[in-house]
């Protein structure tokens, strides 16, 4: 069975920081990791994704995550943070060969300081 | 272009009565289709799935059921709400690596 940990359930940073959120997956198969950011009363969106083409994969909004399988670990990193950034992000991790079994982590609220 | 629609957006409830949310998607055929459940303070919990009409799958035992009467229509219902039914209810499809996600309906059970 796959599973996603994220360290961290709240991570604050100032306006301009760099934003790190950590996710640590485990899969007995070679996985597809994905992150999703989530405002306020809405769905979640999909940032980015890795599929098993190059190991730094760039999102939108200038996020980018490193496929590490060594640390089996995709943790999520903007350079400069902005105050739109603020919003909950999710880690997921699916079977490559199946597709019906996305597992999500417990999400990390990002709050931005001016 | 392919869509997913959720409604309604948010929806109070009192205790025993029924539910019923909808999710339709368009620009595609025969999508997997899935029901999240979030609660406050907490991830995603994968409450349903389908990969067809008629073909649920269940994740968790609950007091919720879900129905695919068409390929693009899924509807997550229950009989008697429970005051533990309050969250935010997330209906997705599912491309090629990775999911689309509707807007979301936050459920409140009084």
């Amino acid at each position: 069975a796959q599973s996603v940990t994220q360290l961290g359930s709240h991570v604050s940073v100032s306006e301009g920081a760099l934003v790190l959120l950590r996710c640590n997956y485990s899969s007995s198969v070679p996985p597809y990791l994905f992150w999703y950011v989530q405002y306020p009363n809405q769905g979640l969106q999909l940032l980015l994704k890795y599929t098993s083409a190059a190991t730094l994969v760039k999102g939108i909004n200038g996020f980018e995550a490193e496929f590490k399988k060594s640390e089996t670990s995709f943790h999520l990193t903007k350079p400069s943070a902005h105050m739109s950034d603020a919003a909950e992000y999710f880690c997921a991790v699916s079977d490559r060969r199946n597709n019906n079994d996305m597992r999500f982590g417990a999400g990390t609220r990002l709050t931005v300081k001016p | 272009s392919q869509t997913i629609h959720q409604w309604p957006a948010t929806l109070v409830q009192p205790v025993g009565s029924p539910l019923s949310l909808e999710c339709t998607v368009e620009g595609t055929s025969n999508p997997n289709l899935y029901w999240y459940r979030q609660a406050a303070g907490r991830g995603l919990q994968l409450l349903f799935y389908s990969v067809g009409i008629g073909q649920i799958s269940s994740e968790v035992p609950q007091n919720l059921s879900a129905s695919r009467p068409q390929d693009r229509q899924f509807i997550l219902s229950s009989k008697k709400l429970l005051l533990s039914d309050s969250g935010f209810y997330l209906c997705a499809w599912s491309v090629a690596h990775g999911y689309t996600f509707g807007s979301g309906t936050r459920l409140t059970v009084v």
